[in-house]
């Protein structure tokens, strides 16, 4: 079975500071997909950038890119130029291409003014 | 193009009571899947319809069932509510997008059971 872990439960950054959340997961499988999720005090879960395991070029959304180790199974974001409004739960997610997302923990991140 | 919505978003019942969740995935989106997150379990996958057909179905009881109309809009029902079943149900729709099926989520529906 595949699993996701989060091993940070909370993290604060400054604004204008980069802050990086961790991620590991466990899998037998070769072709995968992950994810990195928002989710504001609004609870509207927002994608923020994802990851096809078959490609090494690791991903990035302007502020927003990640780390993603194969051979370590490992896939943690990077957010540079913190703002205020990146405040909220990031979720770390895998998926097998069977459009069933298995979530981790999540990781609190506060930004600070 | 508009995004998932999820109908109602609050929702309150009492216990042994039924309630039906309904989603409208984004245009063109056939696949739609559904999810339950609580401050205890976290995410949990509860089930995914593609073209009416229930492809996945998570380790939920028989209570919570789903089904997906001919237009992708898609319904969850649960039967006999419990004081457990007090959870955020989301809601998601994907559509390949370069090979990648990427999910997009609603608001989300919030039920409290009394």
């Amino acid at each position: 079975a595949q699993t996701v872990t989060q091993s940070q439960p909370e993290m604060s950054v400054q604004e204008a500071e980069t802050v990086t959340l961790s991620c590991t997961y466990d899998t037998s499988e070769s072709n995968y997909y992950l994810f990195w999720y928002k989710q504001p005090p609004s609870r509207q879960m927002i994608l923020v950038i994802r990851q096809e395991a078959y490609k090494q070029q690791n991903a990035t959304e302007n502020r927003f890119s990640v780390n993603f180790q194969k051979a370590a199974k490992s896939f943690s974001l990077k957010i540079s130029d913190s703002q205020l409004g990146d405040t909220a739960m990031y979720f770390c997610a895998f998926e097998l291409g069977t459009d069933k997302l298995i979530f981790g923990t999540g990781t609190r991140l506060q930004v600070f003014p | 193009k508009a995004g998932v919505t999820q109908t109602p978003r609050y929702l309150i019942k009492t216990r042994g009571q039924q309630v039906t969740l309904s989603c409208s995935p984004i245009s063109g989106h056939r696949s739609v899947s559904w999810y339950q997150q609580t401050p205890g379990q976290g995410l949990q996958f509860l089930f995914e319809y593609f073209s009416e057909t229930q492809r996945n179905k998570g380790n939920f009881p028989g209570r919570f069932s789903g089904r997906q109309f001919s237009n992708s809009r898609s319904e969850m029902n649960v039967s006999t509510l419990e004081l457990g079943d007090s959870a955020l149900y989301l809601c998601a729709s994907s559509s390949a997008v370069g090979g990648t099926y990427t999910q997009y989520f609603g608001p989300g529906t919030r039920l409290t059971v009394l």
